[in-house]
C-alpha cells in the first residue's frame, strides 16, 4: 500500500542536542509537509515542499529546518531542541498544492526533551 | 487567534444513535473544508469533505453540512459504530490556490455498545 512513513516513531533527545526526524513517501506526491502538534492543540503547518520549492510558515522558529533531497523523503531538523519542542511532529503529503486535494499524514513521530 | 474552533473536547454516543460533531470557523476566505479521523497511536485520517459552494457532502454514514452564513459545519455520523471512536479534526483551506490547512483542536467521540 502506498503510504507515508515517519521514522522514528519516538525520539528522545537532550536539551540543546541537534535531532532529525525523516519522513518518507510511496505516494509520488508533489507536495511535503510538516505539522507540529502540542497535547490538546489542533496541528500546526510549520512548512512545507512543492517539489523542491521550501516554504515556511512566518511563525515556524528559526530553530528548525527541513531538507527535500528527493521525491520520497523530507526531513525535519531542530538545531538547539527547547522543551517547548516536545510535541508531535506529522509529516503529510498531497498530490499537488490544489484546495481540494486531501493531505495524506504519516503516524507521526513524538519528540521528547529531556 | 484559533481560526477554527471545535468548542467540544469530547463527545460520547450510543451505538446505532446520531452523532454530530460541530465547527466553527472565523476567516470567510475558507473555501474548503475537510473532516479528518485519528485513532490513538495513528495519524490523521482524510475523511470527507465539502467546498464552500455546497451545503451538504454526504458519503455512505458521514455527511457534512455546511452553514457558510454562520461560518459553521458539522458531520453527521449516522448510524454510530464503536470502531467510530476516534478524534474528529475539523480543518479549513484557504482560497490561495495553495492547500494550507488549518485545523481545530479536535473532539474525541466514544461510542458505546
Amino acid at each position: 500500500d502506498a503510504m507515508v512513513i515517519q521514522n522514528p516513531r519516538y525520539q528522545v533527545t537532550q536539551f540543546g542536542k541537534p535531532v532529525t526526524l525523516s519522513c518518507s513517501q510511496t505516494l509520488n506526491h508533489n507536495v511535503m509537509y510538516w505539522y507540529q502538534q502540542k497535547s490538546s492543540q489542533a496541528p500546526k503547518l510549520l512548512f512545507h515542499y512543492y517539489d523542491k520549492d521550501f516554504n515556511n510558515e512566518a511563525d515556524t522558529p528559526d530553530n528548525f529546518q527541513s531538507r527535500r533531497p528527493n521525491t520520497s523523503f523530507c526531513f525535519l531538523d531542530i538545531r538547539s531542541p527547547g522543551l517547548g519542542d516536545a510535541a508531535m511532529y506529522l509529516c503529510a503529503t498531497s498530490p499537488g498544492q490544489g484546495g481540494s486535494q486531501p493531505q495524506h499524514f504519516g503516524d507521526g513521530t513524538r519528540l521528547s526533551i529531556l | 487567534d484559533q481560526q477554527v474552533k471545535q468548542n467540544s473536547p469530547s463527545l460520547s454516543v450510543q451505538e446505532g444513535r446520531i452523532s454530530i460533531l460541530n465547527c466553527d470557523y472565523t476567516n470567510s476566505m475558507f473555501d474548503y473544508f475537510l473532516w479528518y479521523k485519528k485513532y490513538p497511536a495513528e495519524g490523521p485520517t482524510f475523511l470527507i469533505s465539502i467546498s464552500s459552494i455546497k451545503d451538504k457532502n454526504e458519503d455512505g454514514r458521514f455527511t457534512v453540512f455546511l452553514n457558510k452564513s454562520a461560518k459553521h459545519l458539522s458531520l453527521h455520523i449516522v448510524p454510530s459504530q464503536p470502531g467510530d471512536s476516534a478524534v474528529y479534526f475539523c480543518a479549513a483551506n484557504p482560497n490561495t490556490g495553495f492547500q494550507k490547512l488549518v485545523f481545530g483542536t479536535g473532539t474525541r467521540l466514544l461510542v458505546s455498545p
